[in-house]
């Protein structure tokens, strides 16, 4: 079945880049989305790529989708300690017309 | 106000009990769904409704009811709780083009 993979912890020291990666099954998804959960909140979405684009930039965000080995990254330019989340990778995978999310990656910023 | 509200917050309930979560939407859309958030595991759908008329089941419905009262409300029920049911639960909206979620609800039962 539909499967996405992201790694569960990432760690870096505010200034720094972050990268957030992601692997997917469905090579039919139509979008892929990262959405961040704040301590305590619900599911934001952050932002989202069609899947004929290979990247897409808002702001601090980039987004990089390499559709040939089904990998999505989520790159946070200039981390601040208020972007310390979990990122959900997600895709538009699901048989039910639902979102695959993987288990979300918990980031950590440092002073 | 929220596009998506859900109530109670926080519940803490008995093993047996029967438990309502309750899910209202503002903005019109068709699609809800009722996901799960367990530690370590992510999100896992529960149950999702395409309209009134439409309920179907996700991949881990056993135990869990819902019922649509209206376009706007999305009801999820657990008949009778176990403590393996605690976890917090996700209302979420179809835009068109990605989910709108609720504050989640933090249900613990002892």
């Amino acid at each position: 079945g539909e499967d996405v993979e992201q790694s569960l912890f990432l760690s870096v020291r505010e200034g720094d880049s972050s990268v957030i990666n992601c692997t997917y099954t469905d090579s039919s998804s139509t979008y892929l989305y990262w959405y961040k959960q704040e301590p305590g909140a619900g599911l934001q979405l952050l932002t989202y790529i069609f899947s004929n684009m290979d990247m897409k930039q808002d702001q601090r965000l980039t987004v990089l989708l390499n559709k040939k080995d089904k990998h999505l990254s989520l790159r946070i330019a200039d981390t601040q300690t208020g972007d310390s989340a979990i990122y959900f990778c997600a895709e538009t995978g699901g048989s039910q017309g639902n979102l695959i999310f993987g288990k979300g990656t918990k980031l950590s910023v440092k002073p | 106000d929220a596009d998506v509200t859900q109530t109670p917050r926080n519940r803490i309930t008995k093993t047996g009990k029967r438990i309502m979560l309750e899910c209202s939407q503002t903005k019109g859309h068709d699609r809800m769904y009722w996901y799960r958030q367990d530690p370590g595991l992510g999100l896992r759908l529960i149950y999702y409704s395409f309209d009134v008329k439409d309920i179907n089941k996700g991949e881990i419905s056993d135990g869990y009811s819902v019922s649509r009262q209206a376009q706007a409300k999305f009801s999820l029920s657990l008949e009778s709780a176990i403590p393996n049911q605690t976890a917090l639960y996700f209302c979420a909206t179809w835009t068109g083009s990605g989910y709108t979620f609720g504050s989640g609800t933090r249900l613990t039962v002892v």
